[in-house]
């Protein structure tokens, strides 16, 4: 079965930190995404990543950004977190243009105080 | 870009009714079309995705239809459990890239 972890289930962080949310898959995926999640507004891409190295910005990317050294990990950060960027982040990957089927991780309920 | 609209928002229905959740789409280039179940706490989990070139597709109790022309697709759920109670989202994109677009969501709940 296709895993997709993440660092942390609950993250409570002050305004201006520097956050760091880890995801990794063990399926050997080309792409990896990050989504967040909240009520009433589905989910909204942040960045997306089809290679190591490699980025795309996808709808709501101000206040994030992303690091992939590994294929198997994708990194998000909040270089100064705010209070609206308090939410859910979803993790997730798929095999590429072969299939389109995303595997998502449990996802990382972040508040920023 | 695309944009997908999903209806309703809140679905609340009888242990052994038919539920059905719609979305449309704007992109007449999207040509794949997944459905994600979110139970509480975990992430979505795809439950059943149909192709352009596919009307309908069916997975035991459950079911999608595409509507090219008018640019719809909804899921059905037959004899529905409570265990079915969950968040549905539904997605359109192109292929190529695969990045889907998803709907906002509908909170189905099936009351025993």
């Amino acid at each position: 079965d296709v895993k997709v972890t993440q660092s942390s289930r609950y993250l409570v962080k002050r305004t201006g930190e520097k956050v760091f949310l880890e995801c990794v898959q063990d399926m050997d995926h080309e792409n990896m995404f990050w989504y967040r999640q909240d009520p009433g507004l589905g989910l909204r891409l942040i960045y997306f990543s089809y290679d190591v190295k490699m980025k795309e910005k996808g709808d709501i990317p101000e206040g994030y950004s992303v690091s992939r050294e590994k294929k198997e990990r994708f990194s998000l950060i909040l270089e100064s977190a705010s209070t609206n960027q308090t939410s859910m982040y979803l993790c997730a990957s798929s095999l590429g243009t072969v299939s389109a089927e995303q595997y998502f991780g449990p996802g990382t309920r972040l508040t920023v105080t | 870009g695309e944009n997908v609209e999903q209806h309703p928002s809140t679905l609340s229905v009888q242990e052994g009714d038919s539920a059905v959740i719609k979305c449309t789409y704007s992109d007449s280039a999207s040509n794949y079309f997944p459905w994600y179940k979110q139970e509480l706490g975990k992430g979505p989990q795809l439950i059943i995705d149909i192709r352009s070139n596919v009307g309908e597709k069916k997975d035991q109790r459950i079911a999608v239809t595409l509507n090219k022309t008018a640019k719809h697709f909804s899921l059905h759920i037959t004899e529905t459990q409570p265990e079915d109670s969950a968040v549905y989202f539904c997605a359109a994109s192109k292929g190529g890239s695969y990045i889907p677009t998803f709907g906002r969501g509908t909170s189905l709940i099936v009351h025993p």
